[in-house]
């Protein structure tokens, strides 16, 4: 059974940093491009960021360009996100995403970051 | 991007059809998925590649895109279907577009 386990959500200061993590399993991690998408709270969703099988290439929106780094670990089926300079903006629950060609079949459970002081 | 119109919402009796649609300029030319959510819950695919259903998702789902405009298509709706939908295309590696989302109210 594919499996998406997202943690590290939080409450957390304008301007702080937090790091969410993914741990994936049932499926051959290392052969899948991976997402984060993110839903602010009674909004739609939002796609964040992807990273390719080998983390060669990674991609952005714009609005977390050089603030957020999406990283993985192959080894260790995990995907992350580090999250630095956060804003009121940013809060929404998280969730990991498995890139089945443009779509997305797997979905973890979704982790909330609530920016707020 | 490119921004994906769905209507905020669409109500339907339960044993009809309901049609939901996602529109943008030659939406026609791009691969179309569509995902269900229930309150709580995390998104479900539950049409890819314009009119593929995912294994398990049952055949009252389908859904084409044409033109300027792709469209989700539940026939006999039930109680159950009452959920957001959303439309996504992949215009490229660094560009994934999700509509606005369709809040779907079963009467």
């Amino acid at each position: 059974e594919v499996q998406l386990v997202e943690s590290g959500g939080d409450l957390v200061q304008p301007g702080g940093s937090l790091r969410l993590s993914c741990a994936a399993s049932g499926f051959s991690f290392s052969t899948y491009w991976m997402s984060w998408v993110r839903q602010a709270p009674g909004k739609g969703l939002e796609w964040v960021a992807n990273i390719k099988q080998d983390g060669s290439d990674k991609y952005y929106m714009d609005s977390v360009k050089g603030r957020f780094t999406i990283s993985r670990d192959n080894a260790k089926k995990s995907l992350y996100l580090q999250m630095t300079s956060l804003r009121a903006e940013d809060t929404a629950v998280y969730y990991c995403a498995r890139d089945g060609g443009g779509y997305y079949l797997a979905w973890g459970q979704g982790t909330l970051v609530t920016v707020s002081s | 991007s490119h921004v994906l119109t769905q209507p905020p919402s669409v109500s339907v009796a339960p044993g009809k059809t309901a049609r939901i649609t996602c529109g943008r300029n030659n939406i026609g030319s791009k691969s179309v998925h569509w995902y269900q959510q229930k309150p709580g819950q995390a998104p479900v695919l539950v049409i890819y590649h314009d009119s593929d259903r995912p294994s398990g998702i049952p055949e009252r789902f389908s859904g084409s895109n044409s033109g300027n405009t792709a469209t989700l298509t539940i026939s006999r709706v039930e109680a159950g279907d009452e959920a957001d939908y959303y439309c996504q295309v992949w215009d490229s590696t660094s560009d994934v577009v999700f509509g606005g989302g369709t809040k779907l109210t079963v009467l």
